[in-house]
């Protein structure tokens, strides 16, 4: 079945430092979401990204889907510590309604 | 307009009872997701459902699972004969179509014991 895999599965980072996630599907995907959970919280969408090659810029936060649409990434600049939480990707295969999330990764950020 | 309501938040049940889970999506929302999330993983999809319909049940384990969204009132999933394995937070999302943001509940944290 589908997979979605995300790299690292944890990060440290001192404030200030950039952070980037990377998410990596088994097969190719119609779209792709991003989502940021705080600990003991609930996932809160950030992003949609549907085209091959799309980039997508909110504020600190770059997001872009592969040219195979089969990867994508989250690059934080100069992370601070309102930053920290897990950071989820979500893909969809055409044909299927599911999002499929990947594994996580977690961001810690260090005062 | 309220968000995504799940409840109760945390539910302690023991070994051998059910256990029935609410989710009332936002107003305007008829598709409703529902995810299974272990300590420190990821979210695991188990449902999907529009209004009355089983969209896609891939994800929900044969037995002693099943969910429901019927006409009027809240999505429920319902887990038959707990087992300590089922301990873990569910989550409920809706989202206003197909392919489109999704919004997620607060959670429900289940506890066997």
């Amino acid at each position: 079945g589908q997979q979605v895999m995300q790299i690292p599965q944890y990060q440290h980072v001192q404030e200030g430092e950039d952070f980037t996630t990377y998410c990596n599907s088994s097969t190719t995907l119609s779209n792709i979401q991003w989502y940021k959970q705080r600990p003991g919280g609930h996932p809160v969408f950030l992003i949609q990204l549907v085209k091959s090659g799309e980039v997508k810029k909110q504020k600190r936060l770059t997001f872009q889907f592969g040219e195979a649409k089969k990867n994508s990434s989250l690059h934080i600049t100069a992370t601070q510590t309102t930053d920290v939480g897990t950071y989820f990707c979500a893909g969809v295969t055409s044909g299927t309604y599911k999002y499929i999330f990947g594994t996580g990764t977690r961001l810690k950020v260090l005062a | 307009n309220a968000g995504v309501m799940q409840n109760p938040r945390h539910l302690v049940r023991r070994r051998g009872q059910e256990a029935r889970l609410r989710c009332s999506p936002m107003k305007g929302h008829s598709h409703v997701y529902w995810y299974r999330q272990l300590p420190e993983e990821g979210l695991k999809f188990m449902v999907y459902l529009q209004k009355e319909n089983i969209i896609d049940e891939s994800g929900m384990p044969k037995e002693r699972f099943s969910a429901e969204f019927p006409k009027e009132g809240p999505s429920i999933l319902r887990i038959q004969q707990v087992v300590r394995g089922d301990s873990a937070a569910y989550f409920c999302a809706s989202s206003p179509g197909t392919r489109t943001e999704a919004f997620f509940g607060q959670g429900t944290r289940l506890t066997v014991v």
